[in-house]
């Protein structure tokens, strides 16, 4: 079965350092893996995805998320991090019916 | 890009009445659509697959005769919560394929509340 972890509820961030957002998964077969990213009373935006090819992966707002098949994570980046990014993500992985399952979030602040 | 479209976004109803939820997709069809439930500060539990023209596959635990869908045409899926009670209140989001892409894309969200 697939399953996605978020080990951190809450990241806490000062704006213009570095930001990571931790996700390992459990799949059969080869992963397909998502951010999303929900900002209050909104629906899910996709951030990124990886499905194959380059380790690093290249996202919307200058999210990015290595892959790494040994650790079994997915972690997303962003080099500089900015008071609107304080949000919700989401890390899921899909299944060959398409469904996507989600981790259980991890709630981003970003510190002016 | 593609939009996937809810409606309402906002609704607020009594106990025992029943409320439908839209989810369009604007520009593309999608013969799959996706409904999921959000709790307060709690991921997205997927409740049902929605499928053109026959009938939804529902999760273990989703009662079908609560949680009626209905996917008519190949733009449109309804959700509707048939005799709706204060523990109903959540908000749900659909998602949508894109059949040409393989993408996946999101509706904004319905947030309901039952009196």
């Amino acid at each position: 079965a697939q399953s996605v972890a978020q080990p951190e509820d809450q990241v806490n961030v000062a704006e213009g350092n570095p930001l990571t957002v931790k996700c390992t998964y459990s799949v059969s077969g080869n992963p397909y893996l998502f951010w999303y990213v929900q900002y209050p009373n909104r629906g899910l935006q996709f951030l990124l995805k990886y499905i194959t090819g380059d380790n690093l992966v290249k996202g919307s707002y200058g999210f990015e998320a290595e892959f790494n098949k040994s650790q079994t994570s997915f972690h997303l980046k962003k080099p500089s991090a900015l008071v609107s990014d304080s949000a919700l993500y989401f890390c899921a992985v899909r299944d060959w019916a398409n469904n996507l399952f989600f981790g259980t979030g991890t709630r981003l602040t970003v510190i002016p | 890009g593609a939009v996937v479209s809810q409606h309402p976004s906002w609704v607020i109803c009594k106990s025992g009445t029943s409320v439908k939820i839209e989810c369009r997709s604007l520009d593309f069809q999608a013969t799959t659509m996706f409904w999921y439930r959000q709790f307060p500060k709690q991921s997205l539990m997927l409740m049902a697959t929605s499928n053109e023209g026959s009938k939804a596959t529902y999760e273990q635990g989703v009662e079908k005769d609560k949680f009626l869908i209905n996917h008519a045409s190949l733009t449109l899926s309804t959700l509707t919560v048939t005799s709706a009670h204060p523990e109903d209140s959540s908000f749900y989001i659909c998602s949508a394929w894109d059949i040409n892409t393989g993408e996946l894309f999101f509706g904004e969200g319905s947030r309901l509340t039952v009196l």
